[in-house]
Parts: C-alpha cells; sequence; structure tokens
C-alpha cells in the first residue's frame, strides 16, 4: 500500500540552525501539506502546496519556514533559524485532489 | 470560522465493551469529517471519513461514526472494544480554502481500553 515518507524520524539540532525536514509523498498525489504538534497539543495545519507553490498558510508559518519540492518527488519543509518553540513534530500529508490526506509518521524535531 | 471540539480528554472502556468517542463541529457549508488515529510515537493513521451519503460510515480496524447533522456532531463508535484500540483518537474538518483542503483538527481524546 502507498504511503507518505518522512526523513529523518527524530532530528536534534541547536537553536539557530537551519533544518530541512524531508517527505516523499505519495507518487500519484498533487497536493501537500505539512502540519506540526507541538507535545501534548493538537495537530495544526501549517501550509498547502500545490502546482508547484503555496496554496495556503497559516500564521504559524512565518518568514522562517519555507517549502519546497525540489525534484519532483520530495517535498521538504525548511526551517531557517530554529528556535526551542519549533520543537515538535513535524507531518507531511498529501492527497490527490480531494479533502482526504495521507499523514507521513512524523519527524520530531527537538531544539535545543 | 470552521472548529472542532473532542469534549473528552480521555475515555475509559472495559475491552469487550462498547466505545463511543465524540466529536462536535462547526462550518458554514457541508462538512467533510474524519477520523485518525496516533499510537504512541506514530504517525497518524487514517480511520474513516464522512464526505455525503449515508450517515454511518464505517472505517478501519471495525470502527464506525454517525454523521449527525442537526447534532452537528460525528462520534466514533466501536462496538466491542480491544486493549490494542488504546490510543490518541482525533477528529478532523476538512474545508477547501483557496484551491487546496485543509483539515482542522480536535485536541484529541486519549482512549484506554482496560483489560
Amino acid at each position: 500500500e502507498p504511503e507518505v515518507t518522512q526523513t529523518p524520524s527524530h532530528q536534534v539540532t541547536q537553536m539557530g540552525q537551519e533544518v530541512i525536514l524531508r517527505c516523499v509523498p505519495i507518487s500519484n498525489h498533487l497536493y501537500f501539506y505539512w502540519y506540526r504538534q507541538i507535545l501534548g497539543q493538537k495537530v495544526e495545519f501549517l501550509v498547502s502546496f500545490y502546482n508547484n507553490e503555496i496554496s495556503e498558510k497559516s500564521e504559524i508559518f512565518d518568514d522562517q519556514f519555507s517549502v519546497e519540492r525540489p525534484d519532483g518527488s520530495n517535498f521538504t519543509l525548511k526551517i531557517r533559524s530554529t528556535k526551542l518553540e519549533d520543537s515538535a513534530m513535524y507531518f507531511c500529508a498529501s492527497s490527490e485532489g480531494g479533502v482526504s490526506a495521507f499523514f507521513g509518521q512524523g519527524t520530531r524535531l527537538t531544539v535545543v | 470560522a470552521q472548529s472542532v471540539a473532542q469534549p473528552e480528554d480521555q475515555v475509559k472502556v472495559a475491552e469487550g465493551n462498547p466505545l463511543t468517542v465524540k466529536c462536535t463541529y462547526s462550518v458554514s457549508g457541508n462538512p467533510y469529517l474524519f477520523w485518525y488515529v496516533q499510537y504512541p510515537n506514530r504517525g497518524l493513521q487514517f480511520l474513516l471519513k464522512y464526505i455525503t451519503g449515508d450517515n454511518l460510515v464505517k472505517g478501519s480496524y471495525g470502527f464506525e461514526a454517525e454523521f449527525n447533522k442537526s447534532q452537528t456532531s460525528f462520534h466514533l463508535k466501536k462496538p466491542s472494544a480491544l486493549v490494542s484500540d488504546s490510543a490518541l483518537y482525533f477528529c478532523a474538518l476538512g474545508y477547501s480554502g483557496a484551491g487546496s483542503y485543509q483539515l482542522t483538527f480536535g485536541k484529541g481524546t486519549k482512549l484506554s481500553v482496560i483489560p
């Protein structure tokens, strides 16, 4: 069964460093998303991406964040200068075009 | 604005008993409703969805959910709980933004099934 895969499963980084979280969406999907879940809190939408551009972004997705689909298969989330409060589980999701989304296993980002 | 509420932080049931995890929503227009399950240190696994059609939706692992428009609810149910059902359950509301769909999640309900 096709699935969304994310790497790494856990990333530890120092405050101020740049991180790139990687995702391989399901191959025939056209819409890509990033969500995050701060420990103990609910899952929050960050950004959606379609046709090589951002469709929508939330208030959380400020100038420190960027997304890219560099090679037609990977979908990345970059945090330019990490802060302690960026520590969270980051989920990538993809969908064929409807409202159903399939999520990856997540990358746990720890900023120290 | 759209929102999802899961009024219970935790639900405990005995193995073999029926379980219900509650969810209510608020949205203008037609709702797209989902249930996801999260096991410890794992991602979000899709359980079931309501887009249109029958109000009773059947999903994975024997779960089902009933869409009730008048009560704006979408409660998750299972006739006979298993210990392995113990996990964190999220209700989510899908809506269309500028050319894409987003999910708004509830805060989650921790289900504990006691042997």
